[in-house]
């Protein structure tokens, strides 16, 4: 069965720009959540989607925004990009049966200059 | 007071020895509790996974909840090079949304 991917793996933006990334996850799962990694403040907790409606949101500005489709495929965007939002961008799915397992994918490394 | 506490590290340990690392929380209604190991450049991978308290054993790793002291471990026997990466213990207490330790990055040397 194939793992959770997300594309793109790389990007660098400047500031005041905005951007898209996705994630789809393994399949059968339909939680998909985002964290956001830094090295000063660890993993934290973005948003999470279930069927298409966003069950949990973490302490994050407005800028932050993700929705999920119908395929359980979903998407993050962050709007008016600042230096501080560089960082690693997981996202990390699992099946409804069993919470607490969930698979991470391998991130996205995003740089804002 | 962060939600979780994870010593950083960097823990650096002989081929062959056992490993012990550990988390405190604050928040007494954690009931899942993970570990996870992340290699350089790699998403978080899911190591161990206990519900509610008591010692879990998979192969050489067992992972210890004590809600009493708000205390996680867990405990690499036999420890190997490839065994080094950064660990990072989680904690949720509906199983929906988790809180993660900053992780402690451990060297195995040959």
């Amino acid at each position: 069965k194939a793992g959770v991917t997300q594309t793109p793996r790389y990007l660098i933006k400047t500031r005041g720009q905005q951007v898209t990334l996705s994630c789809s996850p393994i399949s059968g799962h339909r939680s998909v959540s985002w964290y956001q990694q830094t090295p000063g403040q660890g993993l934290q907790f973005l948003f999470e989607y279930f069927s298409e409606t966003q069950r949990n949101k973490g302490n994050f500005p407005g800028r932050f925004s993700g929705r999920q489709f119908s395929n359980s495929r979903s998407e993050m965007n962050v709007s008016t990009l600042e230096l501080g939002d560089s960082a690693l961008y997981l996202c990390a799915s699992r099946t409804s049966g069993r919470a607490g397992e969930q698979f991470f994918g391998p991130g996205t490394r995003l740089t804002v200059l | 007071q962060k939600e979780v506490e994870q010593d950083p590290g960097p823990l650096s340990v002989p081929e062959g020895a056992i490993v012990s690392l550990n988390c405190t929380y604050s928040n007494s209604a954690f009931q899942y509790f993970m570990w996870y190991r992340q290699y350089s450049r790699k998403g978080p991978e899911l190591l161990m996974y206990t519900y509610s308290s008591g010692n879990k054993e998979d192969g050489r790793f067992t992972a210890q909840v004590d809600k009493s002291s708000k205390y996680i471990s867990l405990f690499i026997r036999d420890s190997q090079p490839s065994d080094s990466a950064t660990y990072l213990c989680a904690m949720s207490v509906s199983g929906n949304q988790f809180y993660f330790g900053t992780g402690t990055s451990l060297t195995v040397i040959p």
